[in-house]
Protein backbone atom coordinates (compact mmCIF):
# COMPACT_ATOMS: atom_id res chain seq x y z
CA UNK A 1 0.00 0.00 0.00
CA UNK A 2 1.30 3.39 -0.28
CA UNK A 3 3.15 4.86 2.46
CA UNK A 4 4.69 8.27 3.45
CA UNK A 5 8.28 7.86 5.19
CA UNK A 6 9.65 10.74 7.21
CA UNK A 7 13.50 11.18 7.93
CA UNK A 8 15.11 11.60 10.20
CA UNK A 9 13.20 10.45 13.45
CA UNK A 10 14.56 12.45 15.68
CA UNK A 11 17.05 15.42 15.79
CA UNK A 12 18.62 17.59 18.25
CA UNK A 13 19.89 20.76 17.61
CA UNK A 14 21.37 23.93 19.66
CA UNK A 15 19.26 26.84 19.56
CA UNK A 16 19.84 28.82 16.44
CA UNK A 17 20.91 26.10 14.29
CA UNK A 18 19.02 25.01 10.91
CA UNK A 19 16.65 21.81 11.34
CA UNK A 20 14.98 20.48 8.25
CA UNK A 21 12.77 17.35 7.66
CA UNK A 22 12.35 15.02 4.73
CA UNK A 23 9.08 13.52 3.67
CA UNK A 24 8.74 10.77 0.53
CA UNK A 25 5.96 8.95 -0.96
CA UNK A 26 5.59 5.59 -2.75
CA UNK A 27 3.10 7.11 -5.08
CA UNK A 28 2.63 10.87 -6.49
CA UNK A 29 0.25 12.69 -4.12
CA UNK A 30 -2.65 15.08 -5.12
CA UNK A 31 -1.39 17.90 -1.93
CA UNK A 32 0.46 17.33 1.15
CA UNK A 33 0.09 19.08 4.47
CA UNK A 34 2.21 19.38 7.79
CA UNK A 35 1.07 19.50 11.08
CA UNK A 36 3.13 20.12 14.52
CA UNK A 37 2.13 17.85 17.06
CA UNK A 38 3.39 19.18 20.97
CA UNK A 39 4.33 17.10 23.75
CA UNK A 40 0.76 15.76 25.13
CA UNK A 41 -0.63 17.83 22.25
CA UNK A 42 -2.55 16.68 19.27
CA UNK A 43 -1.83 17.52 15.79
CA UNK A 44 -2.18 21.31 14.67
CA UNK A 45 -2.51 22.67 10.80
CA UNK A 46 0.40 24.43 9.64
CA UNK A 47 0.51 24.74 6.06
CA UNK A 48 -0.76 22.71 2.71
CA UNK A 49 0.84 22.58 -0.65
CA UNK A 50 -0.87 21.77 -3.81
CA UNK A 51 1.12 22.35 -6.51
CA UNK A 52 4.55 20.74 -8.36
CA UNK A 53 7.47 22.36 -7.26
CA UNK A 54 5.46 24.69 -5.03
CA UNK A 55 7.48 26.76 -2.22
CA UNK A 56 5.60 28.33 0.88
CA UNK A 57 7.09 30.52 3.52
CA UNK A 58 5.73 31.10 6.99
CA UNK A 59 8.21 33.07 8.89
CA UNK A 60 11.22 31.04 9.97
CA UNK A 61 9.76 27.88 8.12
CA UNK A 62 10.31 26.77 4.37
CA UNK A 63 7.96 24.38 3.14
CA UNK A 64 8.79 22.65 -0.51
CA UNK A 65 6.48 20.46 -2.76
CA UNK A 66 8.86 18.17 -5.09
CA UNK A 67 8.52 18.33 -9.14
CA UNK A 68 7.08 15.09 -8.75
CA UNK A 69 4.61 15.16 -6.06
CA UNK A 70 6.39 12.66 -4.30
CA UNK A 71 8.13 14.28 -2.21
CA UNK A 72 8.28 17.77 0.37
CA UNK A 73 10.39 18.82 3.04
CA UNK A 74 10.16 21.64 5.97
CA UNK A 75 13.46 23.41 6.80
CA UNK A 76 13.37 25.84 9.77
CA UNK A 77 16.03 28.37 10.35
CA UNK A 78 17.30 29.37 13.58
CA UNK A 79 15.18 27.24 15.58
CA UNK A 80 13.86 28.77 18.98
CA UNK A 81 12.59 26.74 21.91
CA UNK A 82 9.24 27.04 21.12
CA UNK A 83 10.18 24.83 17.71
CA UNK A 84 9.89 22.19 20.15
CA UNK A 85 7.88 18.90 18.85
CA UNK A 86 6.87 16.49 16.55
CA UNK A 87 6.59 17.81 12.76
CA UNK A 88 4.30 15.49 10.24
CA UNK A 89 3.64 15.27 6.94
CA UNK A 90 0.48 13.94 5.59
CA UNK A 91 -0.66 13.32 1.90
CA UNK A 92 -3.45 12.46 -0.24
CA UNK A 93 -3.51 9.46 -3.08
CA UNK A 94 -4.22 10.48 -6.91
CA UNK A 95 -6.14 13.64 -7.25
CA UNK A 96 -8.61 14.01 -4.44
CA UNK A 97 -9.04 17.03 -2.36
CA UNK A 98 -10.47 15.63 0.64
CA UNK A 99 -11.03 11.82 2.31
CA UNK A 100 -8.07 10.14 3.76
CA UNK A 101 -4.97 11.63 4.73
CA UNK A 102 -1.61 9.47 4.88
CA UNK A 103 0.60 10.58 7.76
CA UNK A 104 4.35 10.04 7.81
CA UNK A 105 5.81 8.57 10.86
CA UNK A 106 7.13 12.09 12.19
CA UNK A 107 10.59 13.69 13.06
CA UNK A 108 10.52 14.95 16.46
CA UNK A 109 12.50 18.05 17.12
CA UNK A 110 14.17 19.19 20.65
CA UNK A 111 16.06 22.43 20.90
CA UNK A 112 18.79 22.57 23.49
CA UNK A 113 18.90 26.17 25.09
CA UNK B 1 -16.07 27.95 18.47
CA UNK B 2 -14.37 25.45 20.85
CA UNK B 3 -12.86 23.47 18.10
CA UNK B 4 -13.56 19.55 18.41
CA UNK B 5 -14.07 17.82 21.57
CA UNK B 6 -13.71 14.26 22.52
CA UNK B 7 -15.22 12.36 25.23
CA UNK B 8 -13.68 10.94 27.12
CA UNK B 9 -10.18 11.65 27.34
CA UNK B 10 -8.74 8.63 29.29
CA UNK B 11 -10.33 5.55 29.19
CA UNK B 12 -8.98 2.51 31.12
CA UNK B 13 -11.05 -0.82 30.25
CA UNK B 14 -10.00 -4.76 30.39
CA UNK B 15 -9.52 -6.86 27.97
CA UNK B 16 -12.85 -8.02 26.17
CA UNK B 17 -14.74 -4.96 27.28
CA UNK B 18 -16.56 -2.87 24.65
CA UNK B 19 -15.79 0.81 25.09
CA UNK B 20 -17.26 3.87 23.19
CA UNK B 21 -15.89 6.71 21.99
CA UNK B 22 -17.68 10.46 21.18
CA UNK B 23 -16.24 13.30 18.95
CA UNK B 24 -17.67 16.58 18.51
CA UNK B 25 -16.60 18.50 15.52
CA UNK B 26 -16.29 21.74 14.91
CA UNK B 27 -19.80 23.93 14.41
CA UNK B 28 -20.95 23.24 10.30
CA UNK B 29 -17.83 21.15 9.54
CA UNK B 30 -19.15 18.30 7.07
CA UNK B 31 -16.53 16.26 7.27
CA UNK B 32 -15.40 14.26 10.48
CA UNK B 33 -11.69 11.98 10.17
CA UNK B 34 -11.15 9.15 13.03
CA UNK B 35 -7.60 8.42 13.54
CA UNK B 36 -5.59 5.89 15.90
CA UNK B 37 -2.31 7.20 16.91
CA UNK B 38 0.27 4.67 18.96
CA UNK B 39 4.09 6.31 20.41
CA UNK B 40 6.14 7.30 17.85
CA UNK B 41 3.66 6.99 15.01
CA UNK B 42 1.80 9.19 12.91
CA UNK B 43 -1.91 9.28 13.19
CA UNK B 44 -3.30 6.25 10.96
CA UNK B 45 -6.50 6.97 9.43
CA UNK B 46 -9.66 4.44 10.61
CA UNK B 47 -13.02 6.11 8.85
CA UNK B 48 -14.01 9.13 7.53
CA UNK B 49 -17.79 10.69 7.27
CA UNK B 50 -19.24 13.19 4.92
CA UNK B 51 -22.31 14.86 6.58
CA UNK B 52 -24.13 11.48 7.88
CA UNK B 53 -22.34 8.94 5.01
CA UNK B 54 -19.52 6.36 6.14
CA UNK B 55 -17.48 7.20 2.55
CA UNK B 56 -14.08 5.37 3.55
CA UNK B 57 -12.73 2.98 6.13
CA UNK B 58 -9.66 1.33 6.78
CA UNK B 59 -8.78 -1.70 5.51
CA UNK B 60 -7.45 -2.25 9.05
CA UNK B 61 -9.61 -1.78 10.30
CA UNK B 62 -11.43 -5.10 12.04
CA UNK B 63 -14.81 -6.09 12.35
CA UNK B 64 -14.60 -4.98 15.80
CA UNK B 65 -14.78 -1.25 14.84
CA UNK B 66 -18.00 0.56 14.25
CA UNK B 67 -18.55 4.15 13.58
CA UNK B 68 -21.36 6.37 13.38
CA UNK B 69 -22.41 9.66 12.71
CA UNK B 70 -26.42 9.62 12.83
CA UNK B 71 -27.20 13.05 12.38
CA UNK B 72 -24.05 14.05 10.80
CA UNK B 73 -22.93 16.32 13.65
CA UNK B 74 -21.58 14.25 16.20
CA UNK B 75 -19.77 10.96 16.44
CA UNK B 76 -19.17 7.74 18.01
CA UNK B 77 -16.54 5.15 17.62
CA UNK B 78 -16.98 1.58 18.92
CA UNK B 79 -14.50 -0.96 20.22
CA UNK B 80 -15.96 -4.38 20.79
CA UNK B 81 -14.18 -7.24 22.90
CA UNK B 82 -11.23 -4.67 23.17
CA UNK B 83 -7.87 -6.50 22.99
CA UNK B 84 -4.26 -4.81 24.10
CA UNK B 85 -3.33 -3.82 20.78
CA UNK B 86 -6.23 -1.60 20.79
CA UNK B 87 -4.68 0.88 23.56
CA UNK B 88 -3.38 3.84 21.69
CA UNK B 89 -4.90 7.63 20.86
CA UNK B 90 -8.24 7.83 19.33
CA UNK B 91 -8.03 11.30 17.48
CA UNK B 92 -10.82 13.13 15.86
CA UNK B 93 -10.69 15.39 13.60
CA UNK B 94 -12.82 17.77 11.35
CA UNK B 95 -13.17 19.97 8.01
CA UNK B 96 -15.29 22.54 6.86
CA UNK B 97 -17.32 22.47 3.06
CA UNK B 98 -14.67 23.44 0.49
CA UNK B 99 -15.58 24.76 -2.72
CA UNK B 100 -14.25 22.97 -5.72
CA UNK B 101 -10.98 23.99 -6.01
CA UNK B 102 -9.98 24.17 -2.11
CA UNK B 103 -8.55 21.35 -0.19
CA UNK B 104 -9.73 20.44 2.72
CA UNK B 105 -7.51 21.03 6.25
CA UNK B 106 -8.57 19.02 9.08
CA UNK B 107 -8.86 20.32 12.74
CA UNK B 108 -8.27 17.92 15.06
CA UNK B 109 -9.46 16.89 18.52
CA UNK B 110 -7.37 16.04 21.81
CA UNK B 111 -8.13 12.36 21.50
CA UNK B 112 -9.23 9.87 23.69
CA UNK B 113 -6.30 7.98 25.39
CA UNK B 114 -7.76 4.21 25.79
CA UNK B 115 -5.87 1.26 27.56
CA UNK B 116 -6.77 -2.32 27.54
CA UNK B 117 -5.22 -3.89 30.56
Amino acid sequence: GQQVMQIPQYQHVQEGEDFTTYCNSSTTLSNIQWYKQRPGGHPVFLIQLVKSGEVKKQKRLTFQFGEAKKNSSLHITATQTTDVGTYFCAGRRGSSNTGKLIFGQGTTLQVKP
Amino acid sequence: DTGVSQNPRHKITKRGQNVTFRCDPISEHNRLYWYRQTLGQGPEFLTYFQNEAQLEKSRLLSDRFSAERPKGSFSTLEIQRTEQGDSAMYLCASSPRLSTLEVDTQYFGPGTRLTVL
